[in-house]
């Protein structure tokens, strides 16, 4: 039974450049959010997307962007990258992306930017 | 501004006794509490939630109280155990999650 699954585990990017970031939500799980976690700090909350609609967005600028597809996996796209995006980014889950349904969390995209 | 705070950065307790981690919250359309557990290198791991029409819930080992009028939560584990040793973070929701800074628990056997 596959939980949330985020690719890759870890990269290293240089100042300057884009990523991309991928998460396969729970099966059955139509709502995809995306989390940065900063050392130190709680997860500051970014996006969700429900039923391939952008339904929330957190203080991040334009450069953050992302995309639900029909099978409700997402990505996450930082572009003009800045060493402040050095961060564990957290892709979480729900059936409807209301609390009382339930965040499961994936393990995580370690994102180093040098 | 921080909506939602976890004060205490840290907390160390003997294994068997009550370990009582505490949130306060600012603004009163949260709708649903939550508490993740989080291990290095891992996602936080869901706890326990709590309506904000009730005040408490309790499951196994764990117990949240919520106050709305003080507008604080709190999470007591009862016995801690070794393996209760993480960080825990209170989240609040209307839909997407606001989050505290985390408590590191360390239970000492």
């Amino acid at each position: 039974d596959a939980g949330v699954t985020q690719s890759p585990t870890h990269l290293i990017k240089t100042r300057g450049q884009q990523v991309t970031l991928r998460c396969s939500p729970i099966s059955g799980h139509k709502s995809v959010s995306w989390y940065q976690q900063v050392l130190g700090q709680g997860p500051q909350f970014i996006f969700q997307y429900y039923e391939k609609e952008e339904r929330g967005r957190g203080n991040f600028p334009d450069r953050f962007s992302a995309r639900q597809f029909p099978n409700y996996s997402s990505e996450l796209n930082v572009n003009a990258l800045l060493l402040g995006d050095s961060a564990l980014y957290l892709c979480a889950s729900s059936l409807e992306g209301r609390a009382n349904y339930g965040y499961t969390f994936g393990s995580g995209t370690r994102l180093t930017v040098v | 501004d921080q909506q939602v705070k976890q004060n205490s950065p840290s907390l160390s307790v003997q294994e068997g006794r009550i370990s009582i981690l505490n949130c306060d919250y600012t603004n009163s359309m949260f709708d649903y509490f939550l508490w993740y557990k989080k291990y290095p290198a891992e996602g936080p791991t869901f706890l326990i939630s709590i309506s904000s029409i009730k005040d408490k819930n309790e499951d196994g080992r764990f117990t949240v109280f919520l106050n709305k009028s003080a507008k604080h939560l709190s999470l007591h584990i009862v016995p801690s155990q070794p393996g209760d040793s993480a960080v825990y973070f209170c989240a609040a929701s209307r839909r997407a999650l606001t989050f505290g800074s985390g408590t590191r628990l360390q239970v000492q056997p």
